[in-house]
């Protein structure tokens, strides 16, 4: 069983359409994350969610807006598509524990190309 | 604001070879610290994770260091395999699960 999944894999579009990514876990994790990882393999935190609040909003340009239907879902919805936006998009997903022991789990990415 | 950083970017040995990655980071005020493997075109995987009160981890060949008070982490791989070739990623917690990455360190093991 997948633990962390995202759908679409790939996802091919053209500049100035809105695209959605899905992603979805069976761990009963509280916490959900989205990263981009850039052409020079570079991973940052984009956004993060505890029982459905956002609790962390990284420097994104508001055409990203994520949402959290329930704890084990977090969709990335992007809107006006730039060429810029083409990277991979990793989800994650954590327990919230005391004392620092919250192992983030990766999703198998999105990799997303803006034409 | 937190940096982390790998060096050298790529590193290649010969199978057999016991080995250190390392990974540095700018503030000490961290939760956790995480190393991750990334294969070619495929997501992370979470090798080992050392909480910011112990100083190592250990699972099968890999071990972990943590020296919070210096920055600095180091993923030991014992007796290197070719099936080892991959990226390895380090990571730091800090406030709210927030990970800040290194740029990772792309293993090459030489059969």
């Amino acid at each position: 069983d997948t633990a962390v999944s995202q759908t679409p894999k790939y996802l091919v579009t053209q500049m100035g359409n809105d695209k959605s990514i899905k992603c979805e876990q069976n761990l009963g994790h509280d916490t959900m994350y989205w990263y981009k990882q850039d052409s020079k393999k570079f991973l940052k935190i984009m956004f993060s969610y505890n029982n459905k609040e956002l609790i962390i909003n990284e420097t994104v340009p508001n055409r990203f807006s994520p949402k959290s239907p329930d704890k084990a879902h977090l969709n990335l919805h992007i809107n006006s598509l730039e060429l810029g936006d083409s990277a991979v998009y990793f989800c994650a997903s954590s327990q919230n524990l005391a004392g620092g022991f919250n192992e983030q789990f990766f999703g198998p990415g999105t990799r997303l190309t803006v034409l | 604001k937190q940096e982390v950083t790998q060096i050298p970017a790529a590193l290649s040995v010969p199978e057999g070879e016991n080995l250190v990655l390392n990974c540095s980071f700018t503030d000490s005020a961290i939760y956790n610290l995480q190393w991750f493997r990334q294969d070619p075109g495929k997501g992370l995987t979470s090798l080992l994770l050392i909480q910011s009160s112990q100083r190592e981890q250990t699972s099968g060949r890999l071990n972990a260091s943590l020296d919070k008070s210096s920055g600095r982490s180091t993923l030991y791989i014992a007796a290197s395999q070719p099936g080892d070739s991959a990226t390895y990623l380090c990571a730091v917690a800090g406030a709210n699960s927030k990970l800040t990455f290194g740029k990772g360190i792309t293993l090459s093991v030489r059969p």
